[in-house]
C-alpha cells in the first residue's frame, strides 16, 4: 500500500511566522500535490511537482511556496502566515505511468494561524 | 471554465440505496474519480471511470456518460459507516501532471 505521511496532524502558528508543512511518500511517485480544503470550497490545488526540483503553480499559489529536493519529499512553505491560511492541508502523490491509478492522500494537517 | 457540480448534502436510511450525482464542464477529460472522506480524515479512493458505463465494486457502483458530462455514485445496502463526504474529481488531461479538479463534495448522512 502507498503511504503518504504528513509531519503534523495539528499545528498552531502565529501571524507572520514562516511555516513548513512536510510530506513524504514511500512509493517512488514522481507527481506530488499540495491542496487546501475549506468548507464549501472543496479541495483546491496550491502547487504540484512532477519531478525533483520541478514545480508548477496550482489554482491558489499566492502566499505559498514549495520545495522538492528529493523525490520522496514535498514541502509546502507559508512565507509569512496569515489568518486566512487557516485550513486543512492535504498532500497527495501519484505514479503518472499508471493511467487509472488515483492520487493517494496523506492524513492532512489542520493548521490554525492565530 | 472548469466546473464540477454535486449536491451539498443528502440524507438516506440505513439499508437503502442512494445515488450521488456529479456533472462536470472541463476543458478536457481523462477520467473521473470518486473519493470518500470521513470527517477529519484523508480522502480515500472509491472508483474510477474513463469510458462510458457502469463500474461495480461491491456495494458501490459508479456510472459515467462523457457525452452528458455526468457521473453518479450508487451506494447500496447503506450502513451507518457510509456517513461521509463523497468527492467527485475529474482529471482534465493526460500527460505528466495528472491534476485533478474536485467538486465541493456531497455530505451524506445515513440515519437508522
Amino acid at each position: 500500500d502507498v503511504k503518504v505521511t504528513q509531519s503534523s496532524r495539528y499545528l498552531v502558528k502565529r501571524t507572520g511566522e514562516k511555516v513548513f508543512l512536510e510530506c513524504v511518500q514511500d512509493m517512488d511517485h514522481e507527481n506530488m500535490f499540495w491542496y487546501r480544503q475549506d468548507p464549501g470550497l472543496g479541495l483546491r490545488l496550491i502547487y504540484f511537482s512532477y519531478d525533483v526540483k520541478m514545480k508548477e503553480k496550482g489554482d491558489i499559489p499566492e502566499g505559498y511556496s514549495v520545495s522538492r529536493e528529493k523525490k520522496e519529499r514535498f514541502s509546502l512553505i507559508l512565507e509569512s502566515a496569515s489568518t486566512n491560511q487557516t485550513s486543512m492541508y492535504l498532500c497527495a502523490s501519484i505514479d503518472p505511468s499508471q493511467g487509472g491509478q488515483p492520487q493517494h492522500f496523506g492524513d492532512g494537517t489542520r493548521l490554525s494561524i492565530l | 471554465g472548469q466546473n464540477i457540480d454535486q449536491p451539498t448534502e443528502m440524507t438516506a436510511t440505513e439499508g437503502a440505496i442512494v445515488q450521488i450525482n456529479c456533472t462536470y464542464q472541463t476543458s478536457g477529460f481523462n477520467g473521473l474519480f470518486w473519493y470518500q472522506q470521513h470527517a477529519g480524515e484523508a480522502p480515500t479512493f472509491l472508483s474510477y471511470n474513463v469510458l462510458d458505463g457502469l463500474e461495480e465494486k461491491g456495494r458501490f457502483s459508479s456510472f459515467l456518460s462523457r457525452s452528458k458530462g455526468y457521473s453518479y455514485l450508487l451506494l447500496k445496502e447503506l450502513q451507518m459507516k457510509d456517513s461521509a463526504s463523497y468527492l467527485c474529481a475529474v482529471r482534465d488531461n493526460g500527460g505528466a501532471t495528472n491534476k485533478l479538479i474536485f467538486g465541493t463534495g456531497t455530505l451524506l448522512a445515513v440515519q437508522p
